[in-house]
């Protein structure tokens, strides 16, 4: 079982539309979650980042966190074509460590 | 501010050669972190320093991999020899210390093509 599991996608949304993507993580010990983005040919970027059950919202952009389900979710609103991308999820983990998810592509189609 | 740096950005080798790649963090950053990435797949951590500590490296394939971060500073990550299978972008990510110790910025990554 990997330590982090996305769907590959690729996700389809129209322009102005929510974009939802989600991860759902092995290790009941996690202590953050995050979000990159990645463009292709391009390194991650960090776009969010949460710690505790909720939600945290940045511009466009709301993180959510359920640890009981193990389940981190994204959404996106007022999608644009440059929101186009793969995003990965990536969960902080016991003694410190990292792992991320294969990542989901996003197409936003004008 | 000026982001990570890494070079070279592509090497093309020949399976058996060795292959060297550096990074250099952002000023003031304590935490690097190297990462392999195959296509397709999401990056794996293969080594993280605390300064010029070793924090973890379970995920380094240490009969072939090495890394060093010599004055807490900049790192290099050596592979010797190398496999068709390390063929992938090397990522090289730093973070700051202290409350934001978790938020890492990626460079731009070295391509490895082993033939």
């Amino acid at each position: 079982q990997k330590e982090v599991e996305q769907n590959s996608g690729p996700l389809s949304v129209p322009e102005g539309a929510i974009a939802s993507l989600n991860c759902t993580y092995s290790d009941r010990g996690s202590q953050s979650f995050f979000w990159y983005r990645q463009y292709s040919g391009k390194s991650p970027e960090l776009i969010m980042f949460i710690y505790s059950n909720g939600d945290k919202e940045d511009g466009r952009f709301t993180a959510q966190l359920n640890k009981a389900s193990q389940y981190v979710s994204l959404l996106i609103r007022d999608s644009q074509p440059s929101d186009s991308a793969t995003y990965l999820c990536a969960v902080k983990g016991n003694f410190n460590k990292f792992y991320f998810g294969s990542g989901t592509k996003l197409n936003v189609k004008p | 501010e000026a982001g990570v740096a890494q070079s070279p950005r592509y090497k093309i080798i020949e399976k058996r050669q060795s292959v060297a790649f550096w990074c250099n963090p952002i000023s003031g950053h304590a935490t690097l972190y190297w990462y392999q990435q195959i296509l397709g797949q999401g990056p794996k951590l293969l080594i993280q320093f605390q300064n010029n500590g070793v924090v973890d490296d379970s995920q380094l394939p240490k009969d072939r991999f090495s890394a060093e971060r010599l004055k807490g500073v900049d790192s290099t990550l050596k592979i010797q020899p190398a496999k068709l299978e390390d063929s992938a972008v090397y990522l090289c990510a730093s973070s700051f210390p202290g409350p934001r110790f978790d938020e890492q910025y990626f460079g731009p990554g070295t391509r490895l093509t082993v033939t």
